[in-house]
């Protein structure tokens, strides 16, 4: 596809549910980031991927959040045993590496936590 | 540590008006700076960045951003704003190869 790629659009799931949200990166991106933007707020970074190795995971709140891109396209983030305050909108983007950060984002899914 | 600020969480002008967002930045080196837009439903738009050189940078849709090292500032402008401008404006700060830290973003709305 020409842009980034997010799925589901659209989650709601009960506390104590493990979710699974994907990013499709533009092919070819080297790097693919993680955000998480709350409502009202700008997006907040969570963790980034060279190719298939987690440069930075500084921003994943706790060790409930986790993420992976094993062939270094689709990245795949994963919140275990879902908390109420992990609702939010979830961003992917994706950027050519180099010198220059200029990120693609995608449309982001909704999470919401009952 | 890294942060943006953008003052107004609002702002409302007129169709036709000039328009400027403001944003602050606090970096510890010359940063890269972005303003993207967030319409709704959609994913976020980058309208222009600055890297290097020429301080005062062109991007889409008609907007411009002027950096100002003595300021710590990055605002937007737009001469003549139209009612599809209406969106939400987030400013960004980052580096090669490095995670965006963002402002909380300002809210634009137009009015006819």
């Amino acid at each position: 596809g020409a842009g980034v790629s997010q799925s589901p659009r659209y989650k709601v799931t009960k506390r104590g549910q493990d979710v699974a949200l994907r990013c499709d990166p533009i092919s070819g991106h080297v790097s693919l980031y993680w955000y998480r933007q709350a409502l009202g707020q700008g997006p907040e970074f969570l963790t980034y991927f060279n190719y298939e190795a987690q440069q930075d995971k500084s921003g994943l709140p706790n060790d409930r959040f986790s993420a992976e891109r094993p062939e270094g396209s689709i990245s795949t983030l994963t919140i275990q045993r879902t908390e109420q305050r992990d609702s939010a909108m979830y961003r992917c983007a994706s950027s050519q590496g180099g010198n220059y950060n200029e990120q693609f984002f995608g449309p982001g899914t909704r999470l919401t936590v009952l | 540590a890294q942060s943006v600020t953008q003052p107004d969480i609002h702002i409302t002008v007129s169709e036709g008006a000039s328009l400027e967002l403001r944003c602050n930045y606090s970096y510890g080196a010359t940063p890269y700076l972005f303003w993207y837009v967030q319409s709704p439903g959609q994913g976020l738009q980058l309208l222009l960045k600055y890297f290097s050189g020429d301080t005062l940078v062109q991007g889409i849709k008609g907007f411009e951003a002027e950096f100002k090292r003595s300021q710590s500032s990055f605002n937007l402008r737009k001469p003549s704003v139209h009612w599809s401008d209406a969106a939400e404006y987030f400013c960004a700060v980052g580096k090669y190869g490095n995670k965006l830290v963002f402002g909380a973003g300002t809210i634009l709305r137009v009015k006819s």
